[in-house]
């Protein structure tokens, strides 16, 4: 079936815009990802999803950065008056559930602040 | 909360032989622990996993082992191949509904 998909692939924007960027999960997958991945960087995590519910949003880097879900299908992730350092790629995962299932990513947004 | 550190951070070796990377981590609740491979200006993908439960785990040309008393666990990579270049990830998660966390990543170069 269809993997995760992440939309826009690319994003450039002006310093001081909002951006909203968008997941679609796997088919049946409850739990769902943001990660942000600077250039030649590791994986940071930024919130997750079970259901429409967020447990865990310690990773949201600044009061800029929100994000919701709806039910157990699309999430958006919002970044409100961009600077320069939120450029980076934001990668989405979802899973059958929490717990010790496998994540499978999405290709990422790539985003660029001017 | 959970740290995983990987080492070394770069890797090179020659075509055929074999390529161990390490990763330690922090917690000891941590039950789950996934590989994942990144090639350039692609996806993670996930390529073994191994849980708490089990010392070793083995796929072909990888293998996973898993060291729950020294907190480390290693990826094995046998007759490395020149598409085995790529930045590996390892992950640990502690718990159900406890977030993965990763570590920065190592970079395998195979020469051929």
């Amino acid at each position: 079936g269809a993997g995760v998909s992440q939309s826009p692939s690319n994003k450039v924007t002006e310093k001081g815009k909002d951006v909203e960027l968008r997941c679609d999960p796997i088919s049946g997958h409850t739990a769902l990802y943001w990660y942000r991945q600077r250039l030649g960087q590791g994986l940071e995590f930024l919130i997750y999803f079970q259901g429409n519910s967020a447990p865990d949003k310690s990773g949201l880097p600044s009061d800029r950065f929100s994000a919701e879900r709806t039910g157990e299908s699309v999430s958006t992730l919002t970044i409100q008056r961009t600077q320069q350092e939120d450029s980076a790629v934001y990668l989405c995962a979802s899973s059958l559930k929490t717990g010790n299932q496998p994540q499978h990513f999405g290709d990422g947004t790539r985003l660029s602040i001017l | 909360g959970e740290n995983v550190e990987q080492h070394p951070s770069t890797l090179s070796v020659q075509e055929g032989d074999s390529a161990v990377i390490k990763c330690t981590y922090s917690d000891s609740a941590s039950n789950y622990f996934p590989w994942y491979k990144q090639e350039l200006g692609k996806r993670p993908q996930l390529i073994i996993d191994i849980r708490s439960n089990v010392g070793e785990k083995k796929d072909q040309r990888i293998a996973v082992t898993l060291n729950k008393t020294a907190k480390h666990f290693s990826l094995h990579i046998t007759e490395t191949q020149p598409e085995d270049s790529a930045v590996y990830f390892c992950a640990a998660r502690a718990g159900a509904n406890s977030k993965l966390t990763f570590g920065k990543g190592i970079t395998l170069s195979v020469r051929p």
